[in-house]
């Protein structure tokens, strides 16, 4: 079956360290994205990437990093420059940039 | 600039009573717009979408209808289950290339 596939589905990390959540889908989709999920903020835009090699910041790049070697993959890293990283994060990927998405089933991260 | 406003939850509903959850939108062009469900502790799933003005997007008993006069796409069902008690994401697709804009979500618990 075709998806896409986060992990882990919990996450904790120390104070000051960086931390790679992993985005991984067979779903031959050239865009992917990853989203913050806080209570009563909805989804804030991190990164997305429309193309292998290249990214964009979204709303709320700040403190986080990520890479687009692979088609497939679409890697995230929390450094320890993200102030408050708790929360719950979501990878999705589309078609195109301008089709509908399709979501993995998140990673919550936190920070202890 | 591209956001979304729905209204704020929670809505409490007894079991076969009638759902809307109000959504409104500002865009530039001529956005896609759709709604995505949440259940507990997973990813989002696309629920409805329509693609231009007039369209009425449809499935598991929810509908709404793109209103570009009004600029809103409500979501309705005219017999809630127990089983749709989820968090209800509105959403839109700018024109171009630029990624999805959701609103805060509106969580809907419906009681027996």
């Amino acid at each position: 079956d075709g998806g896409i596939t986060q992990s882990p589905k919990y996450l904790f990390r120390k104070e000051g360290q960086n931390v790679t959540l992993s985005c991984e889908q067979n779903l031959n989709h050239d865009a992917m994205y990853w989203y913050r999920q806080d209570p009563g903020q909805g989804l804030r835009l991190i990164y997305y990437s429309q193309i292998v090699n290249d990214f964009q910041k979204g709303d709320i790049a700040e403190g986080y990093s990520v890479s687009r070697e692979k088609k497939e993959s679409f890697p995230l890293t929390v450094t320890s420059a993200q102030k408050n990283p708790t929360a719950f994060y979501l990878c999705a990927s589309s078609m195109k940039a301008n089709y509908g998405y399709t979501f993995g089933s998140g990673t919550r991260l936190t920070v202890v | 600039g591209n956001s979304v406003t729905q209204m704020e939850g929670p809505v409490t509903l007894s079991e076969e009573a009638f759902l809307t959850i109000n959504c409104t939108y500002t865009a530039t062009g001529y956005p896609s717009l759709f709604w995505y469900v949440q259940y507990p502790g997973e990813g989002l799933q696309l629920l409805l979408k329509a693609t231009k003005a007039d369209d009425k997007g449809s499935n598991k008993g929810f509908e709404a209808t793109y209103r570009k006069e009004t600029t809103s796409f409500h979501l309705e069902k005219g017999s809630v289950q127990v089983s749709d008690s989820a968090v209800y994401f509105c959403a839109l697709l700018p024109s171009g290339n630029t990624p999805l804009v959701f609103g805060k979500g509106t969580r809907l618990s419906v009681i027996a």
